[in-house]
């Protein structure tokens, strides 16, 4: 089964409309996750670090203001793109480290396909 | 210069067949790598890990050049389930990857 669940899986949403993407981690604690946008038959693209309990790290030429993340806690790290435009349409993915005796290992969530119109 | 570059192909094989493609990445400093697995529209998944020393899973033989900062996947006795995009992935630091656009492999019967 999934270690990182994200939800939802398809979203549809006019226009300058927001809209919220959870990333979930099963059964263990992630203090750390990453969020990735992916167009077409492009490369995953790292837009920033979700940090539990405090700001996020975004990277270069990502608009913090546009897509807020938020890690409120261990297991929960939650994108919101803020007024949705055409271009923002994507396939957004997150990931999160599990810790285990084997060392780390990178899980992803399912992702969620992202269409403004 | 892209962080990790790839073929994008397509390579389209009979089943059967032997396949094999390479990746470049830009980091020497960078400590790990992987080649991840993606179907259409879904997530990817962990391939496997590449060790220094070059391994082996099954029928998938992964190689690593520091001296070249590339690394290789090797498919084997090609299946049709075979069939997808493969990633390179490099970890430069921490927990972040920096992924190749793709290698797209259609096995065909």
């Amino acid at each position: 089964g999934a270690v990182v669940s994200q939800h939802p899986s398809w979203v549809i949403c006019k226009s300058g409309t927001s809209v919220k993407i959870e990333c979930r981690s099963l059964d263990f604690q992630a203090t750390t996750m990453f969020w990735y946008r992916q167009f077409p038959k492009q490369s995953l693209m790292l837009m920033a670090t979700s940090n539990e309990g405090s700001k996020a790290t975004y990277e270069q030429g990502v608009e913090k203001d546009k897509f807020l993340i938020n890690h409120a806690s261990l297991t929960l790290s939650t994108l919101t793109v803020t007024s949705a435009h055409p271009e923002d349409s994507s396939f957004y993915i997150c990931s999160a480290s599990y810790r285990g005796f084997a060392g780390n290992t990178i899980y992803f969530g399912e992702g969620s396909w992202l269409t403004v119109v | 210069r892209k962080e990790v570059e790839q073929d994008p192909g397509p390579f389209n094989v009979p089943e059967g067949a032997t396949v094999a493609f390479n990746c470049t990445y830009s980091n020497s400093a960078s400590q790990s790598f992987f080649w991840y697995r993606q179907d259409c529209r879904k997530e990817p998944k962990l391939l496997m890990s590449v060790y220094s020393s070059g391994n082996e899973d099954g029928r998938f033989t992964a190689q690593l050049n520091r001296a070249s900062q590339y690394i290789s996947l090797l498919i084997r006795d090609s299946k049709l389930s075979d069939s997808a995009t493969y990633l390179c992935v490099v970890n430069p630091y921490d927990y972040k990857l920096s992924f190749g656009a793709g290698t797209t492999v259609t096995v065909r019967a």
